[in-house]
């Protein structure tokens, strides 16, 4: 059965706090993504990664930064947390090939203060 | 950049009638097309996805349609039930791959019984 998992469910942090999302799934998927999801705007990519060690921004990378150290692994960082961060947190991860379902995890709800 | 439009944002429709979502694309070279479902408080889960060389697909009472002529793909559900109401989200791939996607602002549809 597949399973991407994401450290928190729900996260409080305070302004200027700098803040890990963590993401791992065990299919052994080369591509790993992080999305923010707001309402009326669906999901923006934020970053993903294609291997080990590279990355690429998405449509909103402004603020954030990720980290690939092992395969399984997708790491999502505000260095210094804003309260316009204040979001929904997806993370996804898919196998190379011609595309498919992008396997999602259950999301991080992040507030801000 | 790519972009994907996505109407309407909010859907209401009786028990057992029909639903439909429309998507715009505007990369020509889209050539993956999923709709993702989430419900309320989970994650989204691929529903039904279409190829750039396939017009309709359909799997029991979902089916999506593509005219890339005029780069927009429809999502269509008959017979709705209660269980159907969700937000209900369109994608595009975009670059080589298609593993990268773009996602519509969603759709929320709600079945009155």
């Amino acid at each position: 059965d597949v399973k991407v998992t994401q450290s928190s469910r729900y996260l409080v942090k305070r302004t200027g706090e700098k803040v890990f999302l963590e993401c791992v799934q065990d299919m052994d998927h080369e591509n790993m993504f992080w999305y923010r999801q707001d309402p009326g705007l669906g999901l923006r990519l934020i970053y993903f990664s294609y291997d080990v060690k590279m990355k690429e921004k998405g449509d909103i990378p402004e603020g954030y930064s990720v980290s690939r150290e092992k395969k399984e692994r997708f790491s999502l960082i505000l260095e210094s947390a804003s309260t316009n961060q204040t979001s929904m947190y997806l993370c996804a991860s898919i196998a190379s090939g011609r595309g498919g379902e992008q396997f999602f995890g259950p999301g991080t709800r992040l507030t801000v203060l | 950049g790519e972009n994907v439009e996505q109407h309407p944002s909010t859907l209401s429709v009786q028990e057992g009638d029909s639903a439909v979502i429309k998507c715009t694309y505007s990369d020509s070279a889209s050539n993956y097309f999923p709709w993702y479902k989430q419900e309320l408080g989970k994650r989204p889960q691929l529903i039904i996805d279409i190829r750039s060389n396939v017009g309709e697909k359909k799997d029991q009472r979902i089916a999506v349609t593509l005219n890339k002529t005029a780069k927009h793909f429809s999502l269509h559900i008959t017979e709705t039930q209660p269980e159907d109401s969700a937000v209900y989200f369109c994608a595009a791939s975009v670059g080589r791959g298609a593993q990268k996607l773009v996602f519509g602002q969603g759709t929320r549809l709600t079945i009155n019984p």
